[in-house]
């Protein structure tokens, strides 16, 4: 059983590059989200999808930007690089919407920008 | 606001020894609580959950009982094992600001050792 994938799993970039993170579940789950995690912290929302075709902001959406074309596929996109964007990304998806609901995640792709 | 705190790892036990975990919260409104895994290499996966005061959720010998007296939630397994190393996320879940937010705190690293 896939899950939830996510590629790649590191990255170094400089800064001002650009790049786009992948996510892929086969669970057919209607919602999916992108997070990130930095030290000492707990992980953060950047942004979430609540079907094909949607997206909408997170706590920390600044400098990224996402697609869902596809329902079984979620994209991150960085557009410009910053060393601020260095961190590990999680990416979740979930069958449905609500306070009890578990989300499922990838592995994590840790980014560095240097 | 709306946070989770949990206390700093490293933990490092023995194989056998007790484990607890702290986790407070803060939040407003009524949220369902959560503790997720991350054993290495892998993503986060749900450890168990309670979704009301006084609930206790358990799984895999590892308990945690919804204090919302004391905004509490630790984590307690009566004897780890070498197998239970992982990082170890308390979170909560409720609807605000027009989606339904999975709150994560910071992680706690545990290393069982033989």
């Amino acid at each position: 059983n896939a899950g939830v994938t996510q590629t790649p799993k590191f990255r170094v970039l400089k800064t001002g590059q650009s790049m786009t993170l992948l996510c892929a579940q086969d669970m057919n789950h209607e919602y999916m989200y992108w997070y990130r995690q930095d030290p000492g912290m707990g992980l953060r929302l950047i942004h979430y999808s609540v079907g094909e075709g949607t997206t909408a902001k997170g706590e920390v959406p600044d400098g990224y930007n996402v697609s869902r074309l596809k329902k079984q596929n979620f994209l991150l996109g960085l557009e410009s690089a910053a060393p601020s964007q260095t961190s590990v990304y999680f990416c979740a998806s979930s069958r449905d919407w609500g306070m009890n609901t578990e989300a499922f995640f990838g592995q994590g792709t840790r980014l560095t920008v240097v | 606001g709306n946070s989770v705190t949990q206390m700093e790892g490293p933990v490092t036990l023995s194989e056998e020894a007790f484990l607890t975990i702290n986790c407070t919260y803060t939040a407003t409104g009524y949220p369902s609580l959560f503790w997720y895994v991350q054993y290495p290499g892998e993503g986060l996966q749900l450890l168990l959950k309670a979704t009301k005061a006084d609930d206790k959720g358990s799984n895999k010998g590892f308990e945690a009982t919804y204090r919302k007296e004391t905004t509490s939630f630790h984590l307690e397994k009566g004897s780890v094992q070498v197998s239970d190393s992982a990082v170890y996320f308390c979170a909560l879940s409720l609807v605000s600001g027009g989606y339904n937010k999975l709150i994560f705190g910071a992680g706690t690293r545990l290393a069982v050792h033989p």
